[in-house]
């Protein structure tokens, strides 16, 4: 259980296109998906925080305007880097927070995609 | 606010040996979760390990253990009997108070097991 798919796994853009990376809860429901980023050999660097039905809300130094990050439901959260450059490359790994059901308490453990690694040309 | 520190770039291992990875933290909540995650070089993050801050006993996954020594707010990461499939970041990260904060992570270790 408590699986995430991201995909795709990997996509190349030209300069100045825009590119979509959908993370989806397969087995259960998250009230709450994060964005990351991950450049090579570094930690991950959280972008943004978003829920579902609501807008997302952006770590500082995070442009809006260039990562456009939906979460229409409950399973699925989509990040667009617009109008691309090769300073966007990178990696891109979303998580989950399931939505809970029941009184037991919750340990905050997150359930990751697999990742995104975009190179723009 | 809160910091965690990985102070080890890399490690060594051989097969079969016991390796500590190293993870310390700061914090002002009262209550936090400590957590392990392992990325192979395919980049997905893998959850091994959780422990509270009021968990009487250290945490233990098969393998994993957790070392956890809340007055010198450390929470190491033992792996027990080295396999080469452990080869990979580890990253140590917590979360606050409550179950609903954000992670915060640190910048991870790299270990490598060698036959």
């Amino acid at each position: 259980g408590a699986v995430v798919s991201q995909h795709p796994s990997w996509v190349i853009c030209k300069s100045g296109t825009s590119v979509k990376i959908e993370c989806r809860s397969l087995d259960f429901q998250a009230t709450t998906m994060f964005w990351y980023r991950q450049f090579p050999k570094q930690s991950l660097m959280l972008m943004a925080t978003s829920n579902e039905g609501s807008k997302a809300t952006y770590e500082q130094g995070v442009e809006k305007d260039k990562f456009l990050i939906n979460h229409a439901s409950l399973t699925l959260s989509t990040l667009t880097v617009t109008s691309a450059h090769p300073e966007d490359s990178s990696f891109y790994i979303c998580s989950a927070r399931p939505k809970l059901t029941s009184g037991r308490g919750y340990t905050g453990e997150l359930f990751f995609g697999e990742g995104s690694r975009l190179t723009v040309l | 606010a809160q910091k965690i520190t990985q102070t080890q770039p890399g490690m060594f291992v051989q097969e079969k040996e016991a390796v500590t990875l190293d993870c310390t933290y700061d914090t002002s909540d009262p209550s936090y979760g400590l957590f392990w995650y392992k990325q192979p070089s395919s980049g997905e993050m893998i959850f091994l390990i959780y422990q509270g801050s009021y968990d009487q006993q250290n945490a233990t996954e098969g393998r994993y253990s957790l070392n956890f020594q809340k007055a010198r707010k450390s929470a190491n990461l033992v792996i027990s009997a080295s396999q080469l499939g452990d080869s990979a970041m580890y990253f140590c990260a917590m979360r606050g108070v409550s179950g609903y904060s954000t992670l915060t992570f640190g910048k991870g270790t790299m270990l490598l097991v060698s036959p």
